[in-house]
């Protein structure tokens, strides 16, 4: 079945460094693939998604490339800010499923210190 | 713009009780809707799903049991719960099918004693 494996946390970053939370998946057929954040007590929040290999998504400094040969869809920010401190979840939806679906990572915590 | 309300906001409930958990959906006529379960520190867990008004799929089984009785509202429920129900709940929504994002509400916070 789907599988989506990202880095484990906890991730502490001093503000100003860089970040960058591997995901690799596993699936079948088509996937459209996801970078969500979650605030504490909050529902998560959807920062963009890709539904086609080799493009890249972005929001808020955040980006991601959909690699289909790696399978991979590593997201990366070049400067964090102290609140950017959430967790990141990579989630993916496949055409098998009729994309009705989704498959979450486990979640990285991200912390960030000023 | 879309809104997507969940009631109640948290809930402490004894093993063995019932429960009744309600998500409404406004300004987005026949979306998708999908319940999720987070345990604590946990990954996202989807539930169940349903495309139209009284037809409900199931993802996983928990032992709960999920109803759309109206295009705008989706109500995950059970007789019995159990320890391991508790959590977080979460009901999402999307413009269909296709590869289209899902937009989370707010959550409930649920304890089992």
């Amino acid at each position: 079945g789907d599988s989506v494996t990202q880095t484990e946390g906890p991730v502490t970053l001093s503000e100003g460094t860089s970040l960058t939370v591997n995901c690799s998946y596993e699936t079948k057929q088509y996937p459209t693939l996801f970078w969500y954040v979650q605030y504490p007590g909050e529902g998560p929040q959807l920062l963009f998604k890709v539904p086609k290999a080799n493009e890249k998504g972005s929001s808020r400094g955040f980006e991601a490339t959909y690699n289909k040969e790696a399978t991979s869809f590593h997201l990366q920010k070049a400067s964090v800010q102290e609140s950017d401190s959430a967790v990141y979840y990579c989630a993916l939806s496949d055409r098998g499923t009729g994309y009705q679906n989704f498959y979450f990572g486990k979640g990285t915590s991200l912390t960030v210190i000023p | 713009a879309q809104t997507i309300h969940q009631w109640p906001v948290a809930e402490i409930k004894a093993v063995g009780s019932p429960l009744s958990l309600g998500c409404t959906i406004k300004g987005k006529s026949s979306p998708n809707l999908y319940w999720y379960w987070q345990a604590t520190g946990g990954t996202l867990q989807q539930l169940f799903y349903s495309i139209t008004v009284g037809q409900v799929e199931s993802v996983v089984q928990l032992n709960l049991s999920a109803s759309r009785p109206k295009d705008d509202q989706f109500i995950l429920s059970t007789e019995k719960l159990l320890l391991s129900h508790s959590g977080f709940y979460l009901c999402a929504w999307s413009l269909g099918t296709g590869g289209y994002e899902q937009y989370f509400g707010p959550g409930t916070r649920l304890t089992v004693l």
